[in-house]
């Protein structure tokens, strides 16, 4: 069945990168997305891929998809302690005919030390 | 930057009561979806509605779960008698389109259900 699965913690230091990885089962998925979640708010949409792109750039984020391993990351370029949050990796499963039903990761929860 | 509105942010009931969980979608979106995330557990699919009904559902979905659209701004979730395995945070959410990654799910801030 459909699987989303990801790391579930990483720490890095405030002004290097971070690279989120996600792995996911579905090939027929046809978009990826990036979910945000600050603690007490609700999943804010970060960016998304078309599983036809190896990548997308959007200012201080890069989507790298290889759909031959089915592996997405998702690099933060410059993290800053704003930057601290869960992140959700999810599919979209459109081949159950439904609409856009998404499957989502466990989450990463990314901490960013001074 | 218009957003899903959910409430309330928290509700408190006992276990066997029936409770109404609110969302206001934005305004242009035609298509709904509720999910839920039990704690230290994963986001989980509930169910889509469009056009009045439901497009599909989940297992968990059953019989003691529904949705409505009551007027032109609000849709619901009903838990008709609430068991001690729905505590959980509840999340709506609103799309556009139902399958175009540049008119993607937005979601509200949640509503975290206890049951006692």
């Amino acid at each position: 069945g459909e699987d989303v699965e990801q790391s579930l913690f990483l720490s890095v230091r405030e002004g290097d990168s971070s690279v989120i990885n996600c792995t996911y089962t579905d090939s027929s998925s046809t978009y990826l997305y990036w979910y945000k979640q600050e603690p007490g708010a609700g999943l804010q949409l970060l960016t998304y891929i078309f599983s036809n792109m190896d990548m997308k750039q959007d200012q201080r984020l890069t989507v790298l998809l290889n759909k031959k391993d089915k592996h997405l990351s998702l690099r933060i370029a410059d993290t800053q302690t704003g930057d601290s949050a869960i992140y959700f990796c999810a599919e979209s499963a459109a081949k159950s005919g439904g609409y856009n039903k998404l499957i989502f990761g466990a989450g990463t929860r990314l901490a960013v030390h001074p | 930057e218009p957003e899903v509105t959910q409430t309330p942010s928290h509700q408190v009931t006992q276990m066997g009561q029936e409770v109404i969980l609110r969302c206001v979608p934005i305004s242009n979106h035609l298509y709904f979806y509720w999910y839920r995330q039990i704690l230290g557990q994963k986001v989980e699919f509930l169910v889509s509605f469009y056009n009045n009904e439901i497009s599909e559902k989940s297992e968990i979905f059953d019989d003691q779960f529904s949705v409505e659209r009551p007027d032109g701004s609000n849709f619901t979730l009903k838990i008709r008698s609430t068991k001690l395995e729905d505590s959980a945070m509840y999340f709506c959410a609103s799309s556009e389109s139902p399958n175009r990654g540049d008119q993607p799910q937005h979601f509200g801030d949640g509503t975290r259900l206890s049951i006692l």
